[in-house]
């Protein structure tokens, strides 16, 4: 069945640094594919997301191109501030339900 | 603009009570969604509703949960009996029907069994 799997946390960085938070899917079919951002005691709001191979989606700095080849879909900024401290989740659509990853904190600290 | 729409945002029961979860969606959006994250884990699928329809409820566990999204109110999930085990944040989600991939969440109700 459909799964993801992204690249456990916490992630720790200093506020600028570069932030990468991996994640690669198992899918069949051509999903689209997601990241959602969880801060703490809130909803998931939606970051960002691309339907087909080679799609960057992007939004508020942050990018993530979904690569087909190598059945992944990476997130990526390249600055990170303190207000970007929450929970990252790489999600896919399967018969129009979302399946998750695990989720992947990040701390950025000042 | 209303987004989705959750209520409450906090439930406490004690165990062998009734839990009942609302979810308006987005105006206009008519397909529901409903996931349940258990503390530090990921969200995962219960059930998609359209209205007066179960289209998936291949989530949902066999006993004791029941959703509804009725032709007028809100989406219901509803939990007889509650378990310690059911404590966990439910989160609502809607689609419309043109974009009918991406889910707009609401800030969900955690609920918390004594």
């Amino acid at each position: 069945g459909n799964s993801v799997t992204q690249m456990e946390g916490p992630v720790t960085l200093s506020e600028e640094a570069f932030l990468t938070i991996n994640c690669t899917y198992t899918a069949t079919g051509y999903p689209s594919l997601f990241w959602y951002v969880q801060y703490p005691g809130e909803g998931l709001q939606l970051l960002l997301k691309a339907t087909k191979a080679d799609d960057k989606g992007s939004n508020k700095g942050f990018e993530a191109t979904y690569r087909k080849e190598t059945t992944s879909f990476h997130l990526e900024k390249g600055s990170v501030q303190v207000s970007d401290s929450a929970v990252y989740f790489c999600a896919l659509t399967g018969f129009q339900k979302l399946v998750f990853g695990t989720g992947t904190r990040l701390l950025v600290s000042p | 603009n209303a987004g989705v729409m959750q209520n409450p945002r906090h439930l406490v029961r004690r165990r062998g009570q009734e839990a009942r979860l609302r979810c308006s969606p987005v105006k206009g959006h008519s397909h529901v969604y409903w996931y349940r994250q258990l503390p530090e884990e990921g969200l995962k699928f219960m059930v998609y509703l359209q209205k007066e329809n179960i289209i998936d409820e291949s989530g949902m566990p066999k006993e004791r949960f029941s959703a509804e999204f009725p032709k007028e109110g809100p989406s219901i999930l509803r939990i007889q009996q509650v378990v310690r085990g059911d404590s966990a944040a439910y989160f609502c989600a809607s689609t419309g029907t043109v974009d009918t991939d991406t889910q707009y969440f609401g800030p969900g109700t955690r609920l918390t069994v004594l």
